[in-house]
């Protein structure tokens, strides 16, 4: 079964300066891998995904998230934090054939003016 | 186009009592999973639609929940004899494409049992 892993359930990051949140993930197949962002009292929004082609995938609000298999990795990164990046930020990973997704347990992104 | 919506927003209800949680999920999309939101467990996969196919209920935790989609549209999520341990926030999404595309999530009903 597939699985994902998030360390540090809280960051905090200085505006302006560069975002990273890690995931690793396990999976039995080839994964399908994503990242959510979720703003207080609201669902959850799409950042990237990565299926298959181009590893390095770029997303919306300027954070993009490389695909290394052989590091069984997919860290997001932004180059340069804004206040409105604070939220909670999920990785999640899913096989082709299994269509549930299986989060991390999610970072909570704190940014200092 | 309207998103995934669901109702209601918050639900506060007594220990025993069943209680019923709706999603609407964005028009054409095939596809509608719900999922479960606690600080202690994080989310989980509770059930899976896809079209006329047999859901996959993996992923309810016991028999008090149960889940139906009528007409391949609107879902419901109903809980039996709710317990203290089922507070949380419940999740729905929808999807057109179940292999790979994004799920599109709903802003999720509140349940708090007292």
């Amino acid at each position: 079964a597939q699985s994902v892993t998030q360390l540090g359930s809280h960051v905090s990051v200085s505006e302006g300066a560069l975002v990273l949140l890690r995931c690793n993930y396990s999976s039995s197949v080839p994964p399908y891998l994503f990242w959510y962002v979720q703003y207080p009292n609201q669902g959850l929004q799409l950042l990237l995904k990565y299926t298959t082609g181009a590893t390095l995938v770029k997303g919306i609000n300027g954070f993009e998230a490389e695909f290394k298999k052989s590091e069984t990795s997919f860290h997001l990164t932004k180059p340069s934090a804004h206040m409105s990046d604070a939220a909670e930020y999920f990785c999640a990973v899913s096989e082709w054939g299994n269509n549930r997704l299986a989060f991390g347990k999610g970072n909570q992104v704190v940014v200092i003016p | 186009g309207a998103g995934v919506s669901q109702s209601p927003s918050n639900k506060v209800t007594e220990k025993g009592k069943d209680v019923e949680l709706r999603c609407d999920p964005i028009s054409g999309h095939t596809a509608l999973y719900w999922y479960r939101q606690s600080l202690g467990q994080g989310l989980e996969f509770l059930i899976y639609f896809q079209g006329n196919s047999a859901p996959d209920k993996s992923g309810l935790p016991s028999d008090r929940f149960s889940a139906e989609r009528t007409g391949g549209s609107v879902s419901t999520l109903t809980i039996q004899r709710t317990q203290q341990e089922d507070s949380a926030v419940y999740l729905c999404a929808s999807s057109l494409d179940p292999g790979a595309g994004e799920q599109y999530f709903g802003p999720g009903t509140r349940l708090t049992v007292t």
